[in-house]
């Protein structure tokens, strides 16, 4: 059975760091995909990226390029989204997803989602 | 970058049929893949590749992208389909829709 388990809720002040990882279990991790989405609270699905964990090759939506670090480690079947100065407006459901052998693939599983406040 | 539009709100019938629509500048030559969202749940894949359904989506779920328009169609509609549905493109990165809250009268 596929599953992607997310770490937890994170409540952090503004300027501080975060990472948040993914877990994924009962298929090949390395093959295949894995994104990352957004959802502020009570608006849409935002793409953020995505990193195919065989090679580490990441590709970045316009919109979050320089604000967010895509990365994973295959060893344990993991991927991590990271941010280095969190801002208010980062305050969302972030939720991971695995893709398929292609980057532009649809997403058939994703996490439990991570959600992540920021404030003061 | 690429842009897909969905209308906010579609309203249905019990039994009867919806259709959510996706418009992109010709969408037709593009992959367009569905998902649902309920409330407090991540989404869930209903459609890849235009109109094949993943295994455990029953077959009132179906698709069609031709054009400058992608649907997504629920056919004999009940109550439990009552979501947020997105649609997805890749157009050199990822993209999705709007979405459209389907509210089941």
């Amino acid at each position: 059975e596929v599953q992607l388990v997310q770490s937890g809720a994170e409540l952090k002040a503004p300027g501080e760091s975060l990472k948040i990882s993914c877990q994924g279990s009962g298929y090949t991790f390395s093959d295949y995909w894995i994104g990352w989405v957004r959802q502020v609270p009570g608006e849409g699905l935002e793409w953020m990226g995505v990193i195919y964990p065989g090679d580490s090759d990441t590709t970045y939506s316009p919109s979050f390029q320089g604000q967010v670090t895509i990365s994973a480690d295959k060893s344990i079947s993991t991927a991590y989204l990271q941010w280095s100065s969190l801002k208010a407006s980062d305050t969302a459901m972030y939720y991971c997803a695995k893709g398929g052998a292609v980057a532009g693939d649809y997403f058939d599983f994703w996490g439990q989602g991570t959600l992540v406040t920021v404030s003061s | 970058s690429y842009v897909l539009t969905q209308p906010p709100s579609v309203s249905v019938a019990p039994g009867q049929t919806a259709r959510i629509t996706c418009g992109g500048n010709n969408i037709g030559s593009k992959n367009v893949h569905w998902y649902q969202q309920k409330p407090g749940q991540a989404p869930v894949l209903v459609i890849y590749y235009d109109n094949d359904r993943p295994s455990g989506i029953p077959e009132r779920f179906s698709g069609s992208n031709s054009g400058n328009t992608a649907t997504l169609i629920l056919s004999r509609v009940e109550a439990g389909d009552e979501a947020d549905y997105y649609c997805q493109v890749w157009d050199s990165g990822s993209v999705f829709g709007g979405g459209t809250k389907l509210t089941v009268l």
